[in-house]
């Protein structure tokens, strides 16, 4: 496909149990990122991968999150021991550059829905 | 953190009307985007601006990075009932890893 591809597009989990989120970036895109957007909210950063190295994962909110990308093409994203606030829209996008570009537009997928019951 | 301000929170206008929202920061910004999100989808980007005092447009949207760095708006002409959605501000602060700052969005609503 033309874009960024996110995978499942639903996630409910029972408290306590781990998920894991897939995304599919735009083949060639360097740059990946994680973002975490809550309802009524605009996204937040997570953590961010140019080609396989994570370069900042400041905005991961605690250890029981984790993010690779192995082979610098799709990433997975997962949550252990999930809670009840880790629901929220996770949102992954990537560019065709890396950091030090600021012209080259983040493209984003349509998220993964997680519900935390 | 460095923080993005937007406002107005939500709009109810007219169709026809035209719009305009703002974006503002307490520290310096490099760059500012502007992206739209519809429900179920991901944030779609509109507009960037790379340059203090850069004014651009993409058909009815018209968009300006201020002067100072610290702010920007967007301008929607002659709303249309498409136009709907959450608009959100964006921008690449101090970190040097290009990861985006949003801001917490404006709610469009347009009536026919």
């Amino acid at each position: 496909g033309a874009g960024v591809s996110q995978s499942p597009r639903y996630k409910v989990a029972k408290r306590g149990q781990d998920v894991a989120l897939r995304c599919d970036p735009i083949s060639g895109h360097v740059s990946l990122f994680w973002y975490q957007q809550a309802l009524g909210q605009g996204p937040e950063f997570l953590t961010y991968f140019q080609n396989e190295a994570q370069l900042d994962k400041s905005g991961l909110p605690s250890d029981r999150f984790f993010a690779e990308r192995p082979e610098g093409s799709v990433s997975t994203l997962k949550i252990q021991r999930t809670q009840q606030e880790d629901s929220a829209v996770y949102l992954c996008a990537s560019s065709l550059k890396g950091r030090s570009s600021y012209n080259s537009p983040l493209h984003f997928g349509n998220g993964t829905r997680l519900t935390v019951t | 953190g460095q923080q993005l301000n937007q406002s107005p929170q939500s709009m109810f206008i007219q169709e026809g009307e035209d719009v305009s929202m703002n974006c503002t920061s307490s520290s310096i910004f490099n760059t500012w985007l502007w992206y739209k999100q519809e429900p179920g989808e991901g944030p779609v980007l509109l507009i960037a601006l790379y340059k203090a005092g850069e004014l651009t447009s993409n058909g009815r949207l018209t968009a300006q990075f201020g002067i100072t760095r610290k702010d920007s708006f967007l301008n929607i002409s002659a709303s249309i009932p498409s136009d709907v959605g959450i608009y959100f501000c964006a921008g690449h602060g101090s970190s040097n890893t290009g990861k985006l700052i949003f801001g917490q969005g404006t709610t469009l609503q347009v009536k026919p």
